[in-house]
């Protein structure tokens, strides 16, 4: 069964400044996708960037980008120029498609606090 | 708007009480699923459909029901709730199988109690 594990419950971060929040998954396929979510008090999951393995190139969504190590099995997020709006619970998700039904997996969560 | 409705938002229930959850989408998506929250865990998936009339067991079926009798709703529901099913749960449909590709849709979640 696949896995995803974010290792850090917790980050916090300037405002203006970057941050780095970590995942790390496991999987026997190929070709799948990875997400990073948000959830800010409100509850609502936010799809902040999605990363298609088959793709080499990182995914680049505005101050968001990712770092997509796929043999190191790795999915790092990074937020630049952080702003207070940033502040949020991050889900790390991994969905196998192909035949898996669209199912997501998903890390533990990372909250991230913007410090003004 | 299009989205994904859940219902209720918020629901206090006593050991032993059964209730239904409703999640109702309006954007005529084949796939729907339930997941519950719980704090250091994620999200985990309960059940899901592939299509009205079909459901299929998740990663944490047990103590949980559903049901798809119409394509736009999808219902879960507790016979006899425990403690330990108290938790944020939320809905969410998909288009496709491919869920990655064309998206997934989240309703905001309904949190549960149960004393």
């Amino acid at each position: 069964a696949q896995t995803v594990t974010q290792s850090q419950p917790e980050m916090s971060v300037q405002e203006a400044e970057t941050v780095t929040l970590s995942c790390t998954y496991d999987t026997s396929e190929s070709d799948y996708y990875l997400f990073w979510y948000k959830q800010p008090p409100s509850r609502q999951m936010i799809l902040v960037i999605r990363q298609e393995a088959y793709k080499q190139q990182n995914a680049t969504e505005n101050r968001f980008s990712v770092n997509f190590q796929k043999a190191a099995k790795s999915f790092s997020l990074k937020i630049s120029d952080s702003q207070l709006g940033d502040a949020a619970m991050y889900f790390c998700a991994y969905d196998a498609g192909g035949t898996s039904y669209g199912k997501l997996t998903f890390g533990q969560g990372t909250i991230l606090t913007v410090h003004p | 708007n299009a989205g994904v409705t859940q219902t209720p938002k918020f629901r206090v229930l006593k050991t032993g009480q059964s209730m239904t959850l409703l999640c109702a989408q309006d954007m005529n998506h084949e796939y729907m699923y339930w997941y519950r929250q719980d704090p250091g865990m994620g999200l985990r998936l309960i059940h899901y459909s592939v299509g009205e009339g079909t459901t299929a067991k998740g990663e944490v079926p047990d103590g949980y029901n559903v049901s798809r009798l119409k394509k736009q709703n999808f219902l879960l529901g507790l016979e006899s709730a425990a403690p330990s099913q108290t938790s944020v749960y939320f809905c969410a449909s998909s288009l496709a199988p491919q869920g990655a590709v064309y998206g997934y849709t989240f309703g905001s979640g309904t949190r549960l109690t149960v004393v």
